[in-house]
């Protein structure tokens, strides 16, 4: 069964620094795509970026190029999301989801990022 | 970009009904488009791909239509669990970008 574990809430304050992972189970992690997309409170989907575990080729939104890195570590088949500055405004619930040729087609659960002084 | 436009935002309908939801491309995306269903606080689910093809273990009653840049998802006789906030979205090409979404409430 394929799944998607992702890492849990977390609270922190303006200019901290921050990595949430999601970690692929059941299926070769290697040989699909795994993206990230950004939930405000209250709000629609945003789609961050995505990553290809096998040789870590990255695209990321022009919305979100910069602010955010998206790596992955195949030895332990987690994906990661982090900032190094967080703002009131990264504020959100993170979703990462496993993509066959850009296709979400399972999701993990969520993680529920809070910045606030 | 390619910009997507769902309408309408919101709808209200009864247990039993038919709906349907409208999703706009800014530009053609080969039917490279995706429907999902998330119910409050959780994650989404996938229900369409490809247009109009169902995920697996995806009930019959939703259905996808559409090519270039019109497409719709028909939810057929509505209940309780259907009930939810619909999101479009095309992956064409990079970004990848959701429709607003349509929220789907009880009448």
């Amino acid at each position: 069964e394929v799944q998607l574990v992702q890492s849990g809430a977390e609270v922190k304050k303006p200019g901290e620094s921050l990595k949430i992972s999601c970690k692929g189970l059941g299926y070769k992690f290697t040989s699909y795509w795994i993206g990230w997309v950004r939930q405000m409170p209250g709000k629609g989907l945003e789609w961050m970026g995505i990553i290809y575990p096998g040789d870590s080729d990255t695209t990321y939104s022009p919305s979100f190029e910069g602010q955010v890195t998206i790596s992955a570590d195949k030895s332990t088949s987690t994906a990661f999301l982090q900032w190094s500055s967080l703002k009131a405004s990264d504020t959100a619930m993170y979703y990462c989801a496993k993509h066959s040729a850009r296709l979400p087609d399972y999701w993990g659960q969520g993680t529920l990022v809070t910045v606030s002084s | 970009d390619i910009q997507m436009t769902q309408s309408p935002s919101s709808l209200s309908a009864s247990v039993g009904d038919r709906v349907t939801i409208t999703c706009r491309a800014s530009q053609g995306i080969n039917n490279y488009l995706a429907w999902f269903q998330q119910k409050p606080g959780k994650a989404p689910k996938s229900l369409i791909y490809a247009a109009s093809s169902l995920q697996s273990g995806v009930p019959s009653k939703f259905s996808g239509r559409g090519s270039g840049t019109d497409f719709t998802l028909t939810i057929n006789s509505l209940q309780p669990e259907d009930f939810a906030t619909y999101y479009c979205q095309q992956y064409n090409s990079y970004p990848l970008t959701f429709g607003g979404g349509t929220k789907v409430e009880i009448k």
